[in-house]
């Protein structure tokens, strides 16, 4: 069976400090693809990132950094200066085959101004 | 181009009753899920539909049940609501299935009383 675990449920940073969103996972199969969604207080889930098993090389999108580690079954969000527009609950999730979309439960993030 | 909408945003309904949750994929889109987030958790997978058949179906009980049409929206029907139903109920839709990135609508917010 597939399991997301993303550990920190709330995580609270002062407005301007780098912040790590960490997700671990699990899954028998060889091919797999990871994502990343953000869900602001109105509900949506916006996609953030999507990346596949054999793509391990890291991605930077403006402040945002993922790091991918097959090794430790990892794929962990780093905010860079953070904002406090970037408050919200964070999902990590994974997907293999046709198989649903797992998703973890998600980490609160809160950035202080 | 338009995201997923879903209709209605809001709903209050009372036990036992039945509700009908409407949505639209992106245009060109032609598959379809439905998920299940209850407080405080991640989205929960309840049905996949792709040119108009079931691909997938979570853990749910029969009282759950979907279908696509021909312009590819659809409809998630609840029958004999329990007070446990009250949810965001969110419609995500991808190009091809599940293996692709799906991208979320806003919800429909269920408070069964």
């Amino acid at each position: 069976a597939q399991k997301v675990t993303q550990a920190q449920t709330e995580i609270s940073v002062v407005e301007k400090e780098d912040v790590t969103l960490d997700c671990v996972y699990e899954t028998r199969d060889t091919t797999y693809y990871l994502f990343w969604y953000k869900q602001p207080p109105s509900g949506e889930l916006v996609f953030l990132i999507r990346r596949n098993s054999f793509d391990e090389q890291n991605e930077i999108s403006g402040r945002y950094s993922w790091n991918f580690q097959k090794s430790t079954s990892s794929f962990n969000f780093t905010i860079t200066a953070s904002q406090v527009v970037d408050s919200a609950v964070y999902f990590c999730a994974l997907h293999f085959g046709n198989e649903k979309l797992t998703f973890g439960t998600g980490t609160r993030l809160t950035i202080i101004p | 181009d338009a995201g997923v909408t879903q209709s209605p945003t809001h709903l209050i309904k009372t036990r036992g009753q039945h509700v009908t949750l409407r949505c639209s994929p992106i245009s060109g889109h032609k598959s379809v899920s439905w998920y299940q987030q209850v407080l405080g958790q991640g989205p929960q997978f309840i049905f996949q539909y792709y040119e108009k058949e079931e691909r997938g179906r979570g853990n749910f009980p029969d009282r759950f049940s979907a279908r696509q049409f021909p312009n590819y929206s659809s409809e998630l029907n609840v029958n004999a609501l329990l007070l446990g139903d009250s949810a965001l109920y969110l419609c995500a839709s991808s190009r091809l299935g599940v293996q692709e990135t799906q991208y979320f609508g806003p919800g429909t917010r269920l408070l069964v009383l």
